[in-house]
């Protein structure tokens, strides 16, 4: 079975300063990863995706996120954030070839002033 | 071009009666699966549907069955309602292929009284 564990609840940070939000993941076959975006009383929004390929993916809104398959990691990452950015965002697995996804439990971005 | 659209977007019933919640996919998708959101944890995996059959279902109860229509167009339906069923309901659709990113709507915000 497939589980995700996104290892920070909450991540207050400055604005223009970096940020890292952590994802591990578990399964016993290949994946694909995802990070999405969730603003208040909004759905999920595809922030960027690892199907295959490089390791590095880059997404909207100058985010990045990194494959490390001896970790089992997918950590997003901004070099330089905004207040906008303050949102939920969620980490996801899904097997190669298959239907269900499963997501992690979210890890909650607030950018101060 | 429209994304995913959900309705209604906010609906109170009372423990014991019946729910339905209804997706109209992105254009171009023929895939949707629905997903329960609790408050403050990720989207749960409820079933996804394909060629207008149930393709996997997560661990949902059968009170929670669903329905797809030839124009793609889906339908979720709650029998029996429990308090603990007061969530965001998230309705995703993508391409057929497993494992594509998902596009979500907006959702339904069921509450039980």
């Amino acid at each position: 079975a497939q589980s995700v564990t996104q290892l920070d609840s909450q991540v207050p940070v400055f604005e223009e300063a970096p940020v890292e939000l952590r994802c591990n993941y578990s399964s016993s076959v290949s994946v694909y990863l995802f990070w999405y975006v969730q603003y208040p009383n909004q759905g999920l929004q595809l922030l960027l995706k690892y199907l295959s390929g490089s390791t590095l993916v880059k997404g909207i809104n100058g985010f990045e996120a990194e494959f490390n398959k001896s970790q089992t990691s997918f950590h997003l990452r901004k070099p330089s954030v905004h207040i906008s950015d303050t949102a939920e965002y969620f980490c996801a697995v899904s097997e190669t070839g298959g239907f269900k996804t499963i997501f992690g439990a979210g890890t909650r971005l607030f950018v101060k002033a | 071009d429209a994304g995913v659209t959900q309705s209604p977007t906010h609906l109170i019933k009372t423990r014991g009666q019946q729910v339905t919640l209804r997706c109209s996919p992105k254009s171009g998708h023929d895939t949707v699966s629905w997903y329960q959101q609790a408050l403050g944890q990720g989207p749960q995996f409820i079933f996804q549907y394909y060629e207008e059959e149930e393709r996997q279902r997560g661990n949902f109860p059968d009170r929670f069955s669903g329905h797809q229509y030839p124009n793609y167009s889906s339908e979720l339906n709650v029998n029996a309602l429990l308090l603990g069923d007061s969530a965001l309901y998230l309705c995703a659709s993508s391409e057929g292929q497993g494992g594509q990113p998902q596009h979500f709507g907006d959702g339904t915000r069921l509450s039980i009284l």
